[in-house]
């Protein structure tokens, strides 16, 4: 029962800012909105989370909406190595983390 | 971030014989790692969470008796495959869970360990 929907690929251009979406309607007051990434035959790597502010790290950032239904992880300047499986996770402390699908996204040179 | 190692990194095996697997948290203490499995083209599948000193609670589906795992110190978990089979060729991933700021928990993943059974 996944919480969180994402499209499935995305493409983005070499120096482009890279915008993923990710939808969770149904998210708690309590629940965080996590994002990790996957590069190919790598563990998942973590990027940033929030609960309801927006957040910025050295990584990306995190606007989430001010309902809280949604959510966009920034990479502000995407290079061929942010070529991964993005994974936008909600979950409440102590909660586990459940995967979905994902987003693949590609940048293209 | 925080540091999650995994060794070994890739292991092949013949069938029938066990496999160890080591998670250790390099600059942080984790009472709590996870261990995950993935299949190709697939997502994770969180196997077991692993507390210091207490027994792991497993999944639904997931063997007890097949996949052992002792978390036997703050910053190590490791997971023994019995038995192993062709069928339990995969991505082995653990995570270890930090405390941070204001309550809030982060898990920090290895690198994963490949496993081929023969």
């Amino acid at each position: 029962d996944a919480k969180t929907t994402q499209p499935p690929s995305m493409d983005c251009a070499e120096g482009r800012a890279a915008n993923l979406p990710c939808n969770h309607s149904t998210i708690s007051g309590n629940e965080y909105v996590y994002w990790y990434r996957q590069i190919h035959s790598q563990g998942p790597q973590y990027i940033i989370h929030g609960l309801k502010n927006n957040e910025t790290n050295e990584m990306a950032s995190l606007i989430i909406t001010e309902d809280r239904k949604s959510s966009t992880l920034i990479l502000p300047h995407a290079t061929l190595r942010d070529t991964a499986v993005y994974y936008c996770i909600v979950r409440a402390v102590s909660e586990k983390l459940t995967f979905g699908t994902g987003t693949r996204l590609t940048i293209i040179p | 971030g925080a540091v999650v190692s995994q060794h070994p990194s890739w292991v092949i095996c013949k069938s029938g014989t066990s496999v160890k697997i080591e998670c250790r948290s390099l600059d942080f203490q984790a009472t709590t790692m996870f261990w995950y499995r993935q299949f190709p083209k697939q997502s994770l599948m969180l196997m077991a969470t692993s507390n210091e000193g207490s027994k792991a609670t497993y999944e639904q589906g997931v063997e007890k008796d097949k996949f052992l795992i002792n978390h036997a110190s703050l910053t190590l978990s490791t997971l023994t495959v019995t038995s192993a089979h062709p069928e339990d060729s995969s991505f082995y991933i653990c995570s270890a869970e930090e405390l941070i700021r204001d309550s809030k928990e982060t898990q920090y993943f290895g690198p994963g360990t490949r496993l081929l059974v023969l």
